[in-house]
């Protein structure tokens, strides 16, 4: 089985610009969470999609906002990015949420802003 | 104060030596408690949960939770090379049905020397 693919590995961006981040989950995982890890804060939760609908959001601004596609698949959008926007993000796939022995985590996109 | 307080090391030890990783909680909504392991340019891949305090062991790696003092540790024996990794502590609260929501330590970073 597949395991979680996210895509681009790598992205360099400047300050203003705006980034799409796209996540697979594995296949019959209708779950998608989004993270952003920083030396600083370390793992922060942004937002869980569950059968296209959003149900849990973390704090962080507007300008971070997510899709979920009817396969499953998800996408993360960054507007008007940030110098503290750089972070790897990484999101996850699971069955049914984010319970405690089902996420699979993929390798995560290294957002760089210039 | 942080939910979820871990020591960020780094951590570096001899082989074979017996490793302890460490955190702290203050939300005592938290269910479940969870280990991740991460390597360097991958996400973070579950080792161990659990769910009572106690102990919980798998070879070489034991689980312990303190609910009482909102309390859990990682104990890692006869440590291997192979376990130079970052080490993040997680805890989910449970919203109903199949509703989670995880948090994360920070990570320890840690190095075993050949």
């Amino acid at each position: 089985k597949a395991g979680v693919t996210q895509t681009p590995r790598y992205l360099i961006k400047t300050r203003g610009q705006q980034v799409t981040l796209s996540c697979s989950p594995i296949s019959g995982h209708r779950s998608v969470s989004w993270y952003q890890q920083t030396p600083g804060q370390g793992l922060q939760f942004l937002f869980e999609y569950f059968s296209e609908t959003q149900r849990n959001k973390g704090n962080f601004p507007g300008r971070f906002s997510g899709r979920q596609f009817s396969n499953s698949r998800s996408e993360m959008n960054v507007s008007t990015l940030e110098l503290g926007d750089s972070a790897l993000y990484l999101c996850a796939s699971s069955l049914a949420g984010q319970s405690y022995n089902e996420q699979f985590f993929g390798p995560g996109t290294r957002l760089t802003v210039l | 104060q942080k939910e979820v307080e871990q020591d960020p090391g780094p951590l570096s030890v001899p082989e074979g030596a017996i490793v302890s990783l460490n955190c702290t909680y203050s939300n005592s909504a938290f269910q479940y408690f969870m280990w991740y392991r991460q390597y360097s340019r991958k996400g973070p891949e579950l080792l161990m949960y659990t769910y009572s305090s106690g102990n919980k062991e798998d070879g070489r790696f034991t689980a312990q939770v303190d609910k009482s003092s909102k309390y859990i540790s990682l104990f890692i024996r006869d440590s291997q090379p192979s376990d130079s990794a970052t080490y993040l502590c997680a805890m989910s609260e449970y919203f109903g049905g199949s509703n989670y929501k995880l948090t994360f330590g920070k990570g320890t970073l840690l190095t075993v020397n050949p």
